[in-house]
């Protein structure tokens, strides 16, 4: 069985600064994890994945996020927030032994960012 | 490069009605799906397909049929609607829909039972 949890319902940070959304996953195999951008009234758009390779894993629009397997952790951050980042992220994993080939989505989280 | 898209884009219906949302994908995947979002519960899978003339049951795939007859056409569709069906659903599809690939999302069908 996987799940994930996102920490946060909603995030509000100042133009400029830091972002930091949390994610936590819960997976019996090793899973792929994925965080996914949703702005209002659109689709999700991929901004970057984990599949195994390097921890540290560089996406669009200048987010990263880390794959920890002791805290088992995905956390998205980013060093500089811009206004155009306001949306609502999903961290999603995607467990190799599911049968069904289905992503698990979290809950979401709503990033704001104040002028 | 169309991706994935979805039609129609807002729908009304009556409690009872039936309709079906039009998935379509120009990439070849193997792999489509469908699912619906509601406030505070992410995603959640009704139907997937792994090619066609195959299909199974999701997470939520109660009041829903599908079919996948050719590789570009996945649509979803409500047989009796009920205002539980009220929400968001989105198309994706994936080259295979194995763990790792990425799976690209339409831009959503606006569903609202009356």
């Amino acid at each position: 069985a996987q799940s994930v949890t996102q920490l946060d319902s909603h995030v509000s940070v100042s133009e400029g600064t830091p972002v930091l959304l949390r994610c936590n996953y819960s997976s019996s195999y090793s899973p792929s994890l994925f965080w996914y951008v949703q702005h209002p009234n659109k689709g999700l758009q991929l901004l970057l994945k984990y599949t195994s390779a390097a921890t540290l894993v560089k996406g669009i629009n200048g987010f990263e996020a880390e794959f920890k397997k002791s805290e088992t952790s995905f956390h998205l951050t980013k060093p500089s927030a811009h206004m155009s980042d306001a949306a609502e992220y999903f961290c999603v994993v995607s467990d190799r032994g599911t049968g069904r080939r289905a992503l698990t989505f979290g809950s979401g989280t709503r990033l704001q960012v104040q002028p | 490069n169309a991706g994935v898209t979805q039609t129609p884009k807002f729908q009304v219906l009556k409690t009872g009605q039936s309709m079906t949302l039009q998935c379509a994908q120009d990439m070849n995947h193997e792999y489509m799906s469908w699912y619906r979002q509601d406030p505070g519960m992410g995603l959640r899978l009704i139907h997937y397909s792994v090619g066609a003339g195959i299909t199974d049951q999701g997470e939520v795939p109660n009041g829903y049929n599908v079919s996948r007859s050719t590789t570009e056409d996945f649509p979803l569709r409500l047989l009796s609607a009920a205002p539980s069906q009220t929400s968001v659903y989105f198309c994706a599809s994936g080259e295979t829909g194995r763990s790792g690939n990425t799976i690209y999302f339409g831009e959503g069908s606006w569903l609202t039972v009356v």
